[in-house]
């Protein structure tokens, strides 16, 4: 079965900082992979995907991730942090239910401060 | 665009009452999905709907039941709650069943507490 592993559940910058969430991933096919952000009081939104081809994948918001597969990682950066970053990111695979459909599975989230 | 809706927001409930979670896409896609989300558990599938007619068991279906009424609607019943469904439920759907790298889009959630 495929599992996510985010390391780290509180994860604070500050204003200007490098922003790195981590995230990795057990799948004995290859996998897909997503982040969304979840900001207070709101659902899920998907910030970016990889599914094959290019391994840095660019998302809204300036965000990127990189799929190495050596390392069965999908790490979240961005170069410089903005107040309007602070959320709660979830790293997620897709596994398809033979064919039927396809279910996401989550992370247990990072929530990211991000200081001023 | 209004893309998942979900109905109501908030809802305080008695251990014991009964009560449906509803939730509508207009996206016209075929995947419908409700999860719950506990702090630091992430979000958990409880069921999920791979096309119209058919419904099927996620990872914690115990205490739950679901109706896809037509294309559109998913909805979620609990018929007694108890304190451990105090939750925030989402309900997401996506646009063609059996396809991996479709992305899920979710709603904003209801925030249910059981006394």
């Amino acid at each position: 079965a495929q599992s996510v592993t985010q390391l780290g559940s509180h994860v604070s910058v500050s204003e200007g900082a490098l922003v790195l969430l981590r995230c990795n991933y057990s799948s004995s096919v290859p996998p897909y992979l997503f982040w969304y952000v979840q900001y207070p009081n709101q659902g899920l939104q998907l910030l970016l995907k990889y599914t094959t081809g290019a391994t840095l994948v660019k998302g809204i918001n300036g965000f990127e991730a990189e799929f190495k597969k050596s390392e069965t990682s999908f790490h979240l950066t961005k170069p410089s942090a903005h107040m309007s970053d602070a959320a709660e990111y979830f790293c997620a695979v897709s596994e398809n239910y033979g064919g039927a459909t396809n279910k996401l599975i989550f992370g247990t989230g990072t929530l990211l401060a991000v200081q001023p | 665009n209004a893309g998942v809706t979900q109905t109501p927001k908030f809802q305080v409930l008695k251990t014991g009452q009964s009560m449906t979670l509803q939730c509508a896409q207009d996206m016209n896609h075929n995947s419908m999905y409700w999860y719950r989300q506990d702090p630091g558990m992430g979000l958990r599938l409880i069921y999920y709907s791979a096309s119209e007619g058919t419904t099927d068991k996620g990872e914690v279906p115990n205490g739950y039941n679901v109706s896809r009424l037509n294309k559109r609607e998913f909805s979620l019943r609990l018929e007694s709650a108890a304190p451990s469904q105090t939750s925030v439920y989402f309900c997401a759907s996506s646009r063609r069943a059996g396809q991996v790298n479709q992305p899920q889009h979710f709603g904003d959630g209801t925030r249910l507490s059981i006394l």
